[in-house]
């Protein structure tokens, strides 16, 4: 079973840009979050899709960051405009959605660096 | 926001010690999961307990969990180098499924 992918790998750019990271989950997995994780400290759940409904996004600065889901597959996360303090890694994980509540899988992350 | 706290914060031991370490959470669950996260690397799933089970083993690895004080911790048996890490503790919630994950503990075993 292939895992989540995320790209790219590493991001470096300058505070006010704009960036782009993109999340491909496990196949058939039906619930998409996003993570940011800040160097030292837990992963904080950004947003959190069910197919391509948004479940959970109080913890999202809206004001700067984005999310879609399209056809509730592939997802992407959007900084516009990038600050310094949103430097961390940005973590993508699927799960499947049951009675079982297990199969969280995470992808190796998006370093994101602010300069 | 978090929903646990992880204690000790650091933990450094010499290979062949066991690391104890410690979560406290919030609200109620419907699992807690444990994961293990190296530097610069995605997180690692290392073993779930629901709420309705006190003790659980994975190999060198054995976790607890007491619902009525809100804690749970992680046990690796026989520590080696290789076990350098950070540790996180994550609560599965009764709503919605999604985790939500403690501050972690950084583990240092060293040879």
């Amino acid at each position: 079973e292939a895992g989540v992918a995320q790209s790219p790998r590493y991001k470096i750019i300058e505070k006010r840009q704009s960036v782009a990271f993109w999340c491909n989950p496990i196949s058939g997995h039906a619930t998409l979050y996003w993570y940011q994780q800040i160097l030292g400290q837990g992963p904080k759940l950004l947003i959190q899709f069910q197919n391509n409904g948004v479940v959970d996004d109080s913890q999202l600065p809206k004001d700067r960051f984005s999310a879609e889901r399209l056809k509730g597959v592939d997802s992407t996360l959007k900084i516009q405009p990038a600050k310094l303090e949103d430097s961390a890694v940005y973590l993508c994980a699927s799960s499947s959605f049951g009675r079982d509540r297990q199969g969280y899988t995470f992808g190796s992350g998006t370093r994101l660096t602010v300069v | 926001s978090q929903q646990g706290e992880e204690d000790p914060q650091a933990l450094s031991i010499q290979e062949g010690e066991n690391a104890t370490m410690n979560c406290s959470y919030k609200t109620s669950i419907n699992n807690l999961q444990w994961y293990r996260q190296n530097s610069g690397r995605g997180l690692v799933h290392l073993i779930l307990i629901r709420s309705n089970e006190r003790e659980k083993h994975s190999g060198r690895l054995r976790v607890t969990l007491d619902t009525s004080k809100k804690s749970s911790s992680l046990l690796i048996t026989a520590s080696r180098a290789a076990d350098t890490a950070s540790y996180f503790c994550a609560t599965d919630g009764t709503g919605f499924q999604k985790l939500v994950f403690g501050t972690g503990t950084r583990l240092l075993v060293s040879p």
